[in-house]
């Protein structure tokens, strides 16, 4: 299947950027997510991009997409102690294909 | 709001026991999922159902067997628990047969089993 990478950790200080960064393989890919999770809870989408886009900005968050070399990355603004959560990519394609990275998991010190 | 509910938070078998998981989503989607979650592996996919009584093995079906007599619903079962199986169970789903649509998660079951 497809192979969807991801850092494990990323750690940042309060109000500064994050980025996290994830690679992918399959080329075909259709839409390009952003999951968050707390602890203890399921994954709540923050964002997509259509594979056709290159950026797109919404509030803090602004995801950027390099098709050519597969590279998906999802940068937060002010980054809060509230955004410490674990941050999967997921790529989608036809017919319901998705496929997860491992997961970045985010600590934000204040 | 989509909800996806999943019948239990947390849950404590023991080896070779008949574990069924259920999960119901409220938004008339057709197609739903179940993942696991372990550390460092991120999500892999058991089975998914993109209809009433279809099913579609994933990346990891072995030891494990689904159910969808209902379109909101769709039941995970273990037939026989093994320790290799305590993991986070999720479930997803999304609305339309073909192309790519976004899932949308429960909150997760925690499955142990002893």
């Amino acid at each position: 299947g497809e192979d969807v990478e991801q850092s494990l950790f990323l750690s940042v200080r309060e109000g500064d950027s994050s980025v996290i960064n994830c690679t992918y393989t399959d080329s075909s890919s259709t839409y390009l997510y952003w999951y968050k999770q707390e602890p203890g809870a399921g994954l709540q989408l923050l964002t997509y991009i259509f594979s056709n886009m290159d950026m797109k900005q919404d509030q803090r968050l602004t995801v950027l997409l390099n098709k050519k070399d597969k590279h998906l990355s999802l940068r937060i603004a002010d980054t809060q102690t509230g955004d410490s959560a674990i941050y999967f990519c997921a790529v989608g394609y036809n017919f319901n294909k998705f496929y997860f990275g491992s997961g970045t998991k985010l600590n934000v010190k204040p | 709001d989509v909800k996806v509910t999943q019948s239990s938070r947390y849950l404590v078998k023991r080896t070779g026991e008949k574990v069924f998981l259920e999960c119901v989503q409220d938004m008339d989607h057709e197609n739903m999922f179940w993942y696991r979650q372990d550390p460092g592996l991120g999500l892999r996919l058991i089975y998914f159902s993109y209809d009433v009584k279809m099913k579609e093995k994933g990346d990891i079906p072995e030891g494990y067997s689904v159910s969808r007599e209902k379109k909101e619903r769709f039941s995970l079962i273990l037939e026989s628990a093994s320790t290799n199986q305590t993991s986070m169970y999720l479930c997803a789903s999304s609305l339309r047969l073909g192309g790519t649509d976004t899932q949308y998660f429960g909150p997760g079951t925690r499955l142990t089993v002893l």
